[in-house]
């Protein structure tokens, strides 16, 4: 079975401190994971991706994330919040359940970055 | 190209009408994708299409919901009857090969009243 966890809801962090957004997976097969961003009213962004190559990603504006297989996590982190990290990330995870490419997205975790 | 284009970005409808949204994909992408976003939730899946042919349909996609591809290139969604519950941002995304990099559009965003 497919699924994807992403255990907070809402972080908020102070400018300037390390950022975590975690998110855990379930998946039969090889999964590929993903993070996406959504600022207000826009459209999804990728912002990383992992595909079988290596296990620490990244991504644009300073966003990486660790496949963990062992503990089938997949969580972002950014060294340093900025004031435009503010918006909604969503942790994806993508594989071929019976025969079709299945995707799944996180319900999201809102970002609020304190000046 | 400069990406994934919806149209139109915000569609008002009383309940009971039939609403239908256009999504242009990257052109060269062979995969199209429609998803529904509601308040507080991820985006969820409804369909895909593979150039013309629509190669799976989530159960979300009742009887009223019904999607097209018929050149391969751009897509409709049509829901027809809208309920409130229909309320919600409809995603459109696009792909070249599988399992890899989805390219979203920025939405289509539905109110039933």
């Amino acid at each position: 079975a497919q699924s994807v966890t992403q255990l907070d809801s809402h972080v908020s962090v102070s400018e300037g401190t390390p950022v975590l957004l975690r998110c855990n997976y379930s998946s039969s097969y090889s999964p590929s994971l993903f993070w996406y961003v959504q600022h207000p009213n826009k459209g999804l962004q990728l912002l990383l991706k992992y595909t079988s190559a290596a296990t620490l990603v990244k991504g644009i504006n300073g966003f990486e994330a660790e496949f963990k297989k062992s503990e089938t996590s997949f969580h972002l982190t950014k060294p340093s919040a900025h004031m435009s990290d503010a918006a909604e990330y969503f942790c994806v995870v993508s594989d071929h359940t019976g025969g079709y490419q299945k995707v799944t997205f996180g319900t999201g975790t809102k970002l609020q970055v304190i000046p | 190209d400069t990406g994934v284009s919806q149209d139109p970005r915000h569609k008002i409808t009383k309940r009971g009408q039939n609403v239908t949204f256009r999504c242009d994909p990257i052109s060269e992408h062979n995969r199209l994708y429609w998803y529904r976003q509601t308040l507080g939730q991820g985006p969820e899946f409804l369909t895909y299409f593979q150039n013309e042919a629509q190669l799976e349909k989530s159960r979300l996609l009742s009887d009223r919901f019904s999607a097209e591809r018929p050149k391969g290139s751009f897509s409709t969604l049509e829901i027809q009857r809208t309920e409130q519950g229909d309320s919600a941002m409809y995603l459109c995304a696009s792909s070249l090969v599988e399992g890899v990099v989805y390219t979203f559009g920025s939405g289509t965003r539905l109110t039933v009243v």
